[in-house]
């Protein structure tokens, strides 16, 4: 079993959909969690980065971490034709080793 | 501010070849990482340097890759001999040493075809 699991879609929405990005883990030791953004041909872009259970809101991105159930979510509101791209979650343990550990990524088109 | 930067962007190079690849960190920051995408995989950690000192090769897949951060600034990937499986998009990322997490910033990363 993979530790961080993603469905790597392709995932096709209408501009100003409300996106849903999910991953889930089967590491308990992990406590960071990050969503990365990557456009083609380009490196990941951290967008959001966690600390163990809980919500994050930054603009029109959510992040949630659910420890209890090892589920990851990205939520993307009135999503954008600029917001295409690959998603990506990764996660890592605290102390010990630094290592993110990604998911496969997630490729999104928000539809004009 | 500059970000983390990767040279080249692109290699083609023959099995048996040898090929270095390079990462300036984003100053200051005292962690240097690698990590690689073969295609259809997900992104996978190759090693971590602290300054100049390896912290964690747990990563790297075998002997013939060989990585360097001399001086504790930029570091080099060097592969050699290269195999086909060794393909891929190798992207470097860079942290501050922060207690507790650290926020990793990736570069553009290079292209690695092994023909």
């Amino acid at each position: 079993q993979k530790e961080v699991e993603q469905d790597p879609g392709p995932l096709s929405v209408p501009e100003g959909a409300i996106v849903s990005l999910n991953c889930t883990y089967s590491n308990s030791a992990f406590q960071y969690f990050m969503w990365y953004r990557q456009y083609s041909r380009k490196g990941p872009e951290l967008l959001m980065y966690t600390y163990s259970s809980g919500n994050k809101e930054d603009g029109r991105f959510t992040a949630q971490v659910d420890k209890s159930s090892k589920y990851i979510s990205l939520f993307i509101r009135d999503s954008q034709p600029s917001d295409s791209a690959t998603y990506l979650c990764a996660a890592r343990t605290q102390g010990g080793s630094e290592k993110l550990v990604f998911g496969k990524g997630t490729k999104l088109t928000v539809n004009p | 501010e500059a970000g983390v930067t990767q040279f080249p962007s692109h290699s083609v190079i023959e099995k048996g070849q040898t090929v270095t690849l390079r990462c300036d960190p984003i100053s200051g920051h005292d962690n240097l990482y690698w990590y690689r995408r073969v295609m259809g995989k997900e992104i996978k950690f190759l090693l971590h340097f602290v300054k100049e000192s390896k912290q964690d090769e747990s990563g790297m897949p075998n002997n013939r890759f060989l990585a360097e951060r001399t001086g504790g600034t930029y570091s080099t990937l060097k592969v050699q001999p290269a195999e086909l499986e060794d393909s891929g998009v190798y992207f470097c990322a860079s942290s501050q040493r922060l207690a507790g997490g650290n926020e990793q910033f990736f570069g553009p990363g290079t292209r690695l075809t092994v023909l």
